[in-house]
């Protein structure tokens, strides 16, 4: 089974640029979760897909961020206008259990490292 | 904003040697704990879900308690082997969970010397 994959490994982007990240999560998974981790710091929840919709966005930051996830299969995150503040890896998990939630063990992908010079 | 605290943050065992960390969360609306195992370049691993005051999940040589009356949760690890070295991750969720009731600590860096 393939697990999680997210795209591109490593993203460099000036100040002010736009950068969109991709996620594919788990065949079936129909819980969809985004995370950041800023240097130093721990890894922070930005929002929760359950299939297509929006379950919970209230860890986005600004509305500089957009998530979609059209069709309830990949989403993407975009970053537009993208800020120094911005940099950091940015994680993708996926649960296959809607009436689970949180409770549900999650699939985490290998990471977006986005670098804002 | 929760406070959830790992310690130690760091850890150095021997090869061969059991060990045994800790995550302290509010204790007030607990709804799950995950624990993850993350070596450096990968995915973050799932390693437990718990979710019940009491709980004990054990995967092998790795093993963990619940604790949510007093809010805290052990891992432990039996006869540390040179590939268990990585970070190990506490997340706390409260009930309704999002930003403001999802909350990882920072972790607790173990290495295993040979």
């Amino acid at each position: 089974e393939a697990g999680v994959t997210q795209f591109p490994s490593h993203s460099v982007i000036e100040k002010g640029q736009t950068v969109t990240l991709r996620c594919d999560p788990i065949s079936g998974h129909d819980n969809l979760y985004w995370y950041r981790r800023v240097m130093g710091k721990e890894i922070k929840f930005l929002l929760h897909f359950v299939k297509e919709s929006k379950q919970d966005e209230s860890g986005m930051p600004n509305n500089r961020f957009l998530a979609e996830r059209t069709g309830g299969t990949y989403s993407t995150l975009k970053v537009q206008p993208a800020e120094l503040e911005d940099s950091g890896v940015y994680f993708c998990a996926s649960s296959q259990a809607v009436w689970q939630g949180l409770k549900d063990e999650q699939f985490f992908g290998p990471g977006t490292r986005l670098t804002v010079l | 904003i929760l406070n959830v605290e790992q310690s130690p943050q760091s850890l150095h065992v021997q090869e061969g040697d059991s060990t045994n960390f800790t995550c302290s969360f509010p204790s007030s609306n607990f709804y799950a704990l995950h624990w993850y195992r993350w070596e450096t370049a990968k995915s973050p691993e799932a390693l437990f879900v718990m979710t019940l005051n009491g709980d004990e999940k054990k995967k092998g040589r790795i093993s963990a308690t619940l604790n949510t009356k007093e809010g805290y949760s052990y891992l432990y690890i039996k006869g540390s082997q040179p590939e268990d070295s990585a970070t190990y991750l506490c997340a706390f969720i409260q009930s309704g969970g999002g930003a403001d009731g999802l909350t990882f600590g920072k972790g607790t860096h173990l290495i295993i010397q040979p």
